[in-house]
C-alpha cells in the first residue's frame, strides 16, 4: 500500500511556462515533505521542503504548497528551464518509533521543451 | 558531489556470485541509508543505521546483508540473488533520524544485474 503517490508518472512543458508536480499522501502523521531531483546517472539531492505547520514554501523559482485537508502537496517551477529536466521525487515523513524515515514516491519524469 | 560515494557504479553478476556494495561519507553524518530503485516504483527503503545501530529493515530478503563498520562507512552484501533483484541500489546519509526536517544526501548508486 503506497503511502506517497505521484500519479503522473511524466510531465512535459515548455520551456518558460509553468511545471506543477503533484504528490498525495495517506498517512495522517506525516508531518514533514521533501522534494528530490534526480538526473541520470546520478543520486536524487534535495530540493524544498515543507513543514506541516506551513501551507507554502518558496526558494526563488520553487514553491511548494500543501493541503493538509486534501493530503496533498505540489511543487511549482516558474519559470521552467530544460536544465529542470529531470525526475522529481516526493518524499513524507513522520515520527515513527522517535525517528523519521521518508517514505518516497515513484516519481515524475520532468521533460522541459526548448 | 554530494559528499557520499558508492562503488563500483556497475555490477553484473550471476545468482551463485557473492557480492559486496560500498558506501563512504564524507559528511560527519550519523545515519546511513539502503534503497532499491526498480523502474516505475517508489524508492524502496531496505537498511536504516543509525550510530551504527540497525534501527529498520524493512522486510528485506535474507540474500541481502547489509553491514555498518562505523559512521561512515556502509556495506550491502549480496549473495544468490534472483534476476528480479536487478535495479539501482542507492546509499543515502543524514545527520541523523531524529528530525522530520532531515535533509538526505545520496550517492550516484549501484547499477545492479543479476543474470
Amino acid at each position: 500500500d503506497q503511502q506517497v503517490k505521484q500519479n503522473s508518472p511524466s510531465l512535459s512543458v515548455q520551456e518558460g511556462r509553468i511545471s506543477i508536480l503533484n504528490c498525495d499522501y495517506t498517512n495522517s502523521m506525516f508531518d514533514y515533505f521533501l522534494w528530490y531531483k534526480k538526473y541520470p546517472a546520478e543520486g536524487p539531492t534535495f530540493l524544498i521542503s515543507i513543514s506541516s505547520i506551513k501551507d507554502k514554501n518558496e526558494d526563488g523559482r520553487f514553491t511548494v504548497f500543501l493541503n493538509k485537508s486534501a493530503k496533498h502537496l505540489s511543487l511549482h517551477i516558474v519559470p521552467s528551464q530544460p536544465g529542470d529536466s529531470a525526475v522529481y521525487f516526493c518524499a513524507a515523513s513522520g515520527a515513527s518509533g522517535g525517528s523519521y524515515i521518508p517514505t518516497f514516491g515513484r516519481g515524475t519524469s520532468l521533460i522541459v521543451h526548448p | 558531489e554530494t559528499g557520499v560515494t558508492q562503488t563500483p557504479r556497475h555490477l553484473v553478476m550471476g545468482m551463485t556470485n557473492k557480492k559486496s556494495l560500498k558506501c563512504e561519507q564524507h559528511l560527519g553524518h550519523n545515519a546511513m541509508y539502503w534503497y532499491k530503485q526498480s523502474a516505475k516504483k517508489p524508492l524502496e527503503l531496505m537498511f536504516v543505521y543509525s550510530l551504527e545501530e540497525r534501527v529498520e529493515n524493512n522486510s528485506v530478503p535474507s540474500r541481502f546483508s547489509p553491514e555498518c563498520p562505523n559512521s561512515s562507512h556502509l556495506f550491502l552484501h549480496l549473495h544468490t540473488l534472483q534476476p528480479e533483484d536487478s535495479a539501482l541500489y542507492l546509499c543515502a546519509s543524514s545527520q541523523g533520524t531524529s528530525r522530520g526536517a532531515e535533509t538526505q544526501y545520496f550517492g550516484p548508486g549501484t547499477r545492479l544485474l543479476v543474470l
